[in-house]
């Protein structure tokens, strides 16, 4: 099994739509969570960290499930501008620098 | 305020032939990080560096990689005698202390290098 498995996409929305991404991890030693965004052939940016109790940053949710060894990210009111890959990462507690990403799942938001 | 600096950003390499990437850290950083992404995969940690230090390098292959981080100058990452399957993006982060750093998690990364061995 996978350390960080994602949904395969690609995923096709039209302008407006809410879209939702799943991740799950295997190593439940886990310590910290988070979502980048990848835009075609350039560098992984931080999207946002993922909190046990859930955060929110404006379109964005991000929910963790520890039990379940599952994290989700929705974006409501997709835009053309979050056309791009989102990569689900996490890292083991005493390793902080070792983060492990997961594939990646791709996104296109179209007119 | 230049983020982390890596080149070349392409580089086109025939088989058996050395290559050598660079990475200049975020101002004011001083840990490097090498991360390599294989087409169609998931970024993969290689190596952890401070000046002059390697610190972690568990994720390199054993034979044929290399990197350092000098007292002056930037990280290298060499690849002795590519192959086929070292075609890649490499990355470099950077981080001003142990661990990550910014705001929960973020490692700063430059735009990588494309590796085509050909």
């Amino acid at each position: 099994r996978k350390e960080v498995e994602q949904d395969p996409g690609p995923f096709n929305v039209p302008e407006g739509a809410t879209v939702a991404f799943n991740c799950t991890y295997s190593n439940s030693a886990s310590q910290s969570f988070f979502w980048y965004r990848q835009d075609c052939r350039k560098e992984p940016k931080l999207l946002m960290s993922v909190y046990s109790s859930g955060n929110e940053d404006g379109r964005f949710t991000a929910q963790l499930n520890r039990a379940s060894q599952y994290i989700s990210l929705l974006i409501r009111d997709s835009k053309l501008s979050d056309s791009a890959t989102y990569l689900c990462v996490v890292n083991m507690r005493g390793s902080n620098y070792k983060l492990t990403f997961g594939k990646g799942t791709l996104l296109t938001v179209n007119p | 305020n230049a983020g982390v600096m890596q080149n070349p950003r392409h580089l086109v390499r025939r088989r058996g032939q050395e290559a050598r990437l660079r990475c200049s850290p975020m101002k004011g950083h001083s840990h490097v990080y090498w991360y390599r992404q294989l087409p169609e995969e998931g970024l993969k940690f290689m190596v952890y560096l401070q000046k002059e230090n390697i610190i972690d390098e568990s994720g390199m292959p054993k034979e044929r990689f290399s990197a350092e981080f000098p007292k002056e100058g930037p990280s290298i990452l060499r690849i002795q005698q590519v192959v086929r399957g070292d075609s890649a993006a490499y990355f470099c982060a950077s981080s001003p202390s142990n661990g990550l750093a910014g705001v929960d998690g973020e490692l700063f990364f430059g735009e990588g290098s494309r590796l085509t061995v050909l």
